[in-house]
């Protein structure tokens, strides 16, 4: 069964440094989405992402976060200067379409550490 | 804005025991609603889902109803087993965008 597939299962990186997030969705979805879980906490959306461009965010996505879709399969988080508070775990989601009936396909998360 | 309301957890429940979790939503236009579960150490999966009013989602024992008029998606299932032991999100479906909005979360746990 396709399946949406993330790495790394876990990072730990210190306060400051640039982190790149990997996901590879489900190869005929068309829409990406990344959502963030502080531990304990409720799933909030990040991103989503259709033909190459952003279609919505929130306002967690700030300037230091990015993504990008840089060679057809792959799809990244990059959060340019992390803080503690990015401590959470990422998960990545694509759907096959843009009706409100398509499921969306979550990965098992990368789990981020800041120190 | 659309927002999703779930019953507080933790639910400890012995098993065999008859499980409902709440949920309630906010939302413009006609959404779709989910149950995703959470077991532990791994990502989101879904359980459930409804598309459209008085519609009752079902999978592994689980059922919730699509009830329009009380605007809920109550989560409910017969005799649950240790394995259900979980955390479970109710979301639904922007109708604009399409993205998911989630609620936060009720922890089951499931005692032998």
């Amino acid at each position: 069964e396709p399946e949406v597939t993330q790495t790394p299962s876990h990072q730990v990186t210190q306060m400051g440094q640039e982190v790149i997030l990997r996901c590879v969705p489900i190869s005929n979805h068309l829409y990406f989405y990344w959502y963030r879980q502080i531990l304990g906490q409720k799933v909030e959306f990040l991103v989503s992402f259709y033909n190459n461009e952003i279609s919505e965010k929130s306002e967690i996505f700030d300037d230091q976060f990015s993504v990008e879709r840089p060679d057809g399969s792959n799809f990244t988080l990059k959060i340019r200067s992390t803080k503690l508070e990015d401590s959470a775990m990422y998960f990545c989601a694509s759907r096959v379409a843009h009706i409100d009936t398509g499921e969306l396909f979550f990965g098992e998360g990368s789990r981020l550490t800041v120190l | 804005g659309n927002s999703v309301t779930q019953m507080e957890g933790p639910v400890t429940l012995s098993e065999e025991a008859f499980l409902t979790i709440n949920c309630t939503y906010t939302a413009t236009g006609y959404p779709s609603l989910f149950w995703y579960v959470q077991y532990p150490g791994e990502g989101l999966q879904l359980l459930l889902k409804a598309t459209k009013a008085d519609d009752k989602g079902s999978n592994k024992g689980f059922e919730a109803t699509y009830r329009k008029e009380t605007t809920s998606f109550h989560l409910e299932k017969g005799s649950v087993q240790v394995s259900d032991s979980a955390v479970y999100f109710c979301a639904l479906s922007d109708s604009d965008t399409g993205k998911l909005i989630f609620g936060q979360g009720t922890t089951l746990q499931v005692k032998p």
